[in-house]
């Protein structure tokens, strides 16, 4: 199993549309997490961090769901601007982060 | 605050020749992290260092290598170059030592093998 997966997508949407995405990850030791977005050819940026009680930013919600070994991703009313690769990154104590692969969004008007 | 930053954005190689990639992280980091992006995948762990020290290296033959200087500015080399170590290689950087906190990435290096 590999130690995070994502749905590799592509998400197509409209504008204004909600999408959710999520990610699992294998080691249950694992004690940080956060959300990248990589836009084409470009660095991944920090989007947000996740907690433990659920976390939100602007249109933005975040979930982690220890017991199944699960995040989300949750974005509201979609922007032409929000397409991008969505990484979702793990990490236990004392190593460096491990990152999923990623999942495509496409927003079309 | 100035970002991470990395030179060269572009660099062009032959097989068999060395590569050098610099890296300087954003101030008050000490942690300096290298990945590797080949087209269409995702990022690859190389190596993490900080405060001098390497302290975790991905799964990558001995070729690839690097270290960190005490201004925490920090050098990927990547000798004997190989076709398919054309790729964006990207540095981040954070604070702190357990591995735990967000990174935040610079611009990258494009290599080519020619």
């Amino acid at each position: 199993r590999k130690e995070v997966e994502q749905d590799p997508g592509p998400f197509n949407v409209p504008e204004g549309a909600t999408v959710a995405f999520n990610c699992t990850y294998s080691n249950s030791a694992s004690q940080s997490f956060f959300w990248y977005r990589q836009d084409c050819r470009k660095e991944p940026k920090l989007l947000m961090s996740v907690y433990s009680s659920g976390n939100e930013d602007g249109r933005f919600t975040a979930q982690l769901n220890r017991a199944s070994q699960y995040i989300s991703l949750l974005i509201r009313d979609s922007k032409l601007s929000d397409s991008a690769t969505y990484l979702c990154v793990v990490n236990q104590a004392g190593t460096a982060l491990i990152f999923g692969k990623g999942t495509t969004l496409s927003v079309s008007s | 605050e100035a970002g991470v930053t990395q030179s060269p954005t572009h660099l062009i190689k032959t097989r068999g020749q060395q590569a050098t990639l610099r890296c300087s992280p954003i101030s008050g980091h000490t942690s300096v992290y290298w990945y590797q992006q080949a087209l269409g995948l995702g990022l690859q762990f190389l190596l993490w260092y900080d405060e001098g020290e390497e302290r975790n290296r991905g799964n990558f033959p001995p070729r690839f290598s690097g270290r960190q200087f005490p201004n925490y500015s920090s050098e990927l080399n990547v000798n004997a170059l190989e076709l398919e170590d054309s790729a964006l290689y990207l540095c981040a950087s954070s604070k702190g030592a357990h591995g735990n906190q967000p990174q935040h990435f610079g611009d990258g290096t494009r290599l080519s093998i020619l």
